[in-house]
């Protein structure tokens, strides 16, 4: 029963590139959450989605940063024309259920982008 | 933002029980509570979570006061392992998103 699959785990980009993060569930689960975690702070929530629709986006950066989480396939945290202060880990977490449900999330091992 | 109060760390000697406080004096009725914990940089891990009653696992204790205004997660035999940043969280079930705090940084020591 494989966990919340994060890819790549290390990504290294120079400044004005595109980052592509991506975040597959764990089987059954359809609810996916984005978190950043800058280095030596704490984590902060970015953005929940469900499958085609985002339910909460209040944390994700008004620029250059968009997320999906299609029909088929995995979550993705887009990151365009990074710069130095984008370099951080980031965490996605699935969980089975949303509304109504005592779940607590299962997180992935993050992905580490370097902006050089 | 977070509405728990942590310590910002704590040590314990290894083997002995490792009791992590948290303060939520202004948690909702509806509001459950959860501890997470991240060991040096991995994805956090889920530990446990209780509304009203004590609950154990595998993993720890969690003891909520009656009145519900405060909780202590329990690691009853702590090893080198536990050594983490341990994240007392409460969240209305209904909202999905959990807003983590500082936490507690949990030394155990040989």
């Amino acid at each position: 029963n494989a966990g919340v699959m994060q890819n790549p785990r290390h990504l290294v980009r120079r400044r004005g590139q595109e980052a592509r993060l991506r975040c597959s569930p764990m089987k059954g689960h359809s609810h996916v959450y984005w978190y950043r975690q800058l280095p030596e702070e704490g984590l902060k929530f970015m953005v929940y989605l469900q499958k085609e629709n985002i339910i909460d986006e209040s944390g994700m950066p008004k620029e250059r940063f968009s997320a999906e989480f299609p029909k088929e396939g995995p979550s993705i945290l887009r990151i365009q024309q990074v710069v130095r202060g984008d370099s951080a880990a980031y965490f996605c977490a699935s969980s089975p259920t949303g509304t109504g449900s005592s779940y607590g999330y299962t997180f992935g091992s993050g992905t580490r982008l370097t902006v050089v | 933002d977070a509405k728990t109060t942590q310590p910002p760390s704590m040590d314990c000697a290894e083997g002995r029980a490792a009791n992590l406080p948290c303060n939520h004096s202004t948690i909702s009725g509806n509001e459950y509570v959860y501890w997470y914990r991240q060991i040096h940089s991995q994805g956090p891990q889920y530990i446990i979570h209780g509304l009203k009653n004590n609950e154990t696992n595998e993993m720890a204790s969690l003891i909520i006061t009656e009145d519900r205004k405060s909780s202590t997660l329990i690691l009853p035999h702590a090893t080198l392992r536990d050594t983490a940043v341990y994240y007392c969280i409460v969240r209305v079930a209904r909202d999905d998103k959990i807003i983590f705090g500082k936490g507690t940084r949990l030394h155990i020591l040989p």
